[in-house]
């Protein structure tokens, strides 16, 4: 099966530094998605990259996939206090089957931002 | 337009009851996935309905099962509560599933055992 490993578990960054937080696969991503979350709340989508290569930003967060479709990273740019919370990567099954077989999720990264 | 609405958003059930919840997807989504988060865990999933019919499932025991009407509104039911089934219950709703089709979550609803 599939894993997705994120890193760092956690990090704490003062407000106005960039950041960046990696998701690496087990086996090569088809679709990669990633998602924040504030604690005991829902997911609010980020981004979706399905192509190698694939950089997408919003605000300012920039997303990418690597050439070889295995690792995922989002960089987040002056950081601000509305960024803290719960980054998770999750990604499509392997299997091209048809239905949603489920995401599988990273475990997230904790991020705080210091004032 | 309206986004994922589950409910309730806290529940408190005894261990050995059972318990519903419901999710109602994006107007026009067909597909509903449902995941279990836990600290120890993480989020997995559950099971995936699209058309009234489950496609998929994770590895769950059979006490965990859910359903999907018309309307494309699902529930799941947990029987036979245990305590190790506190846990933010999240549903997922996406056009039509699959790869590459994304998906919306809604706000989750927590469960906790006692």
């Amino acid at each position: 099966s599939q894993e997705l490993e994120q890193s760092p578990q956690s990090l704490i960054v003062q407000e106005g530094k960039n950041l960046t937080i990696n998701c690496t696969s087990s086996k090569t991503l088809y679709g990669l998605y990633w998602y924040k979350q504030k604690y005991g709340e829902g997911l609010i989508f980020l981004m979706m990259l399905q192509k190698g290569g694939e950089e997408k930003s919003h605000e300012k967060i920039t997303a990418k996939l690597d050439e070889k479709k295995q690792q995922s990273s989002l960089h987040i740019t002056a950081s601000q206090p509305s960024h803290a919370g719960i980054y998770l990567c999750g990604a499509d099954s392997p299997q091209s089957g048809g239905g949603a077989d489920g995401l599988t999720f990273g475990k997230g990264t904790h991020l705080i931002i210091q004032p | 337009k309206a986004g994922v609405t589950q409910t309730p958003r806290y529940l408190i059930k005894t261990r050995g009851q059972q318990v519903t919840l419901s999710c109602s997807p994006i107007s026009g989504h067909r597909s509903v996935s449902w995941y279990q988060q836990t600290p120890g865990q993480g989020l997995q999933f559950l099971f995936e309905y699209f058309s009234e019919t489950q496609r998929n499932k994770g590895n769950f025991p059979g006490r965990f099962s859910g359903r999907q009407f018309s309307n494309s509104r699902s529930e799941m039911n947990v029987s036979t509560l245990e305590l190790g089934d506190s846990a933010l219950y999240l549903c997922a709703s996406s056009l039509v599933g699959g790869r590459n089709y994304g998906y919306t979550f809604g706000s989750g609803t927590r469960l906790t055992v006692v």
